[in-house]
């Protein structure tokens, strides 16, 4: 099974600020996947992250808010830029592997925005 | 062992049967979350259940929490070729914390 770490696991940040979380994983893959979970609502796919190419992103979410870089197979960073309250919500990567397509998931990064 | 137990790891069936798949906690669900997961794709948000007892459906599948809010099953009725994939549930282990625990997965592959 996969490994992942996240960095920062939570943090705290004002309003207007932008914050980078970090995705490490212990294997080299494909695909990454950064979500989005809101307090007592479910996880919200931002985007894929593909290595060598531009991040796809869902309905919603645009690269400016979320700029995402892929440098290699194991390594992701998603940005949350000019925060606001609203954007306060655990972050996780994930990626998909394994013999059974199992979903891996980071510990996640709690961000709260003041 | 796992905090959140889902069965079975993977499943075969075939079209137009019914299935039915298990998660099961051995501590008190805030919530729970069914998901699906296509080859390739990122998970898709299917049901979410808070209430102990508390049954959802949405065209062909239906999910259950229990009253103890320990287990949590989803049943798909009349399968169908576009029902196959993996499905994921997620649980609050934590009421506020918002810690997520996750499931192994289950891989549903439907014969024609």
């Amino acid at each position: 099974s996969a490994v992942i770490s996240q960095k920062p696991s939570r943090d705290i940040c004002q309003r207007g600020t932008s914050l980078t979380i970090q995705c490490q994983v212990d294997s080299q893959v494909t695909m990454m996947f950064w979500y989005r979970q809101q307090p007592g609502q479910s996880l919200t796919l931002i985007a894929t992250a593909n290595q060598g190419s531009e991040a796809t992103y869902e309905s919603g979410f645009v690269i400016d808010k979320f700029p995402i870089s892929r440098p290699n197979l194991t390594f992701s960073t998603l940005t949350v830029s000019n925060m606001s309250p609203e954007d306060s919500s655990i972050y996780l990567c994930s990626l998909t592997g394994g013999v059974k397509d199992t979903q891996y998931f980071g510990p996640g990064t709690r961000l709260t925005v003041l | 062992s796992q905090e959140l137990e889902q069965s079975p790891q993977s499943l075969i069936v075939q079209e137009g049967k019914n299935l039915t798949i298990n998660c099961t906690s051995s501590k008190t669900l805030y919530g729970l979350y069914w998901y699906k997961q296509k080859y390739g794709e990122g998970l898709i948000f299917l049901m979410m259940l808070q209430k102990g007892g508390e049954e959802k459906s949405h065209e062909k599948i239906t999910a259950k929490l229990d009253e103890k809010k320990q287990q949590s099953s989803l049943h798909i009725t009349a399968s169908q070729p576009s029902h196959a994939g993996i499905y994921l549930c997620g649980a609050d282990m934590s009421y506020s914390n918002y810690q997520l625990i996750w499931g192994a997965g289950t891989k549903l592959i439907i014969k024609p």
